[in-house]
């Protein structure tokens, strides 16, 4: 198994700015990804994060919007773009050791509020 | 395409009462299914699965049945504990992909 943790837990901003949400795996994986949970709906995957290249998008999901980063196998951001009240989510990241499992591994979430 | 149906929360059990939180889905082909719990202040933890027609995935006394004929996962639990506290997620994987679709979340409250 692998544990996730995510910073900040928490934030509130204010409408224009960014945010970015860090991920980090207590152990190396091969693939990571990210999901939105707005108020009230389920989970959403936004995008795969691929280390080394660009990250893989949803549709209805944009890199200009979410530019994403994996670095190396243990960490991985999102960035939330000139952010607007309508991005106010949870953003969850998640790990799997290898493709095609179907185990998934969670982060704790982080709670976007935008004014 | 795919979608998971889950019944709306909160549910509100005295301790050791009986526990049914309903799902149902639509998938092409013949997906894995999936009972995730988020505990206040942590992540989703993979809670059971089940991966064929007629499975049953448990763990820490729930259980769920994978029943093609009626496309449904129903997550039970005999005698639910403080404990069992969360929110409840039902979700599916298909095509041998990463991606899951989940259910909008049931929230569990369980009191003395």
């Amino acid at each position: 198994s692998a544990v996730i943790s995510q910073k900040p837990s928490r934030d509130i901003c204010q409408r224009g700015t960014s945010l970015t949400i860090q991920c980090q795996v207590d152990s190396q994986v091969t693939m990571m990804f990210w999901y939105r949970q707005q108020p009230g709906q389920s989970l959403t995957l936004i995008a795969t994060a691929n280390q080394g290249s660009e990250a893989t998008y949803e549709s209805g999901f944009v890199i200009d919007k979410f530019p994403i980063s994996r670095p190396n196998l243990t960490f991985s951001t999102l960035t939330v773009s000139n952010m607007s009240p309508e991005d106010s989510s949870i953003y969850l990241c998640s790990a799997a050791d290898r493709p095609h499992t179907d185990t998934q591994y969670f982060g704790p979430g982080t709670r976007l509020t935008v004014l | 395409g795919n979608s998971v149906t889950q019944m709306e929360g909160p549910v509100t059990l005295s301790e050791e009462a009986f526990l049914t939180i309903n799902c149902t889905y639509t998938a092409t082909g013949y997906p894995s299914l999936f009972w995730y719990v988020q505990y206040p202040g942590e992540g989703l933890q993979l809670l059971l699965k089940a991966t064929k027609a007629d499975d049953k995935g448990s763990n820490k006394g729930f259980e769920a049945t994978y029943r093609k004929e009626t496309t449904s996962f129903h997550l039970e639990k005999g005698s639910v504990q403080v404990s069992d506290s969360a929110v409840y997620f039902c979700a599916l994987l298909t095509g041998g992909g990463n991606k899951l679709t989940f259910g909008t979340g049931t929230q569990l409250k369980v009191e003395l």
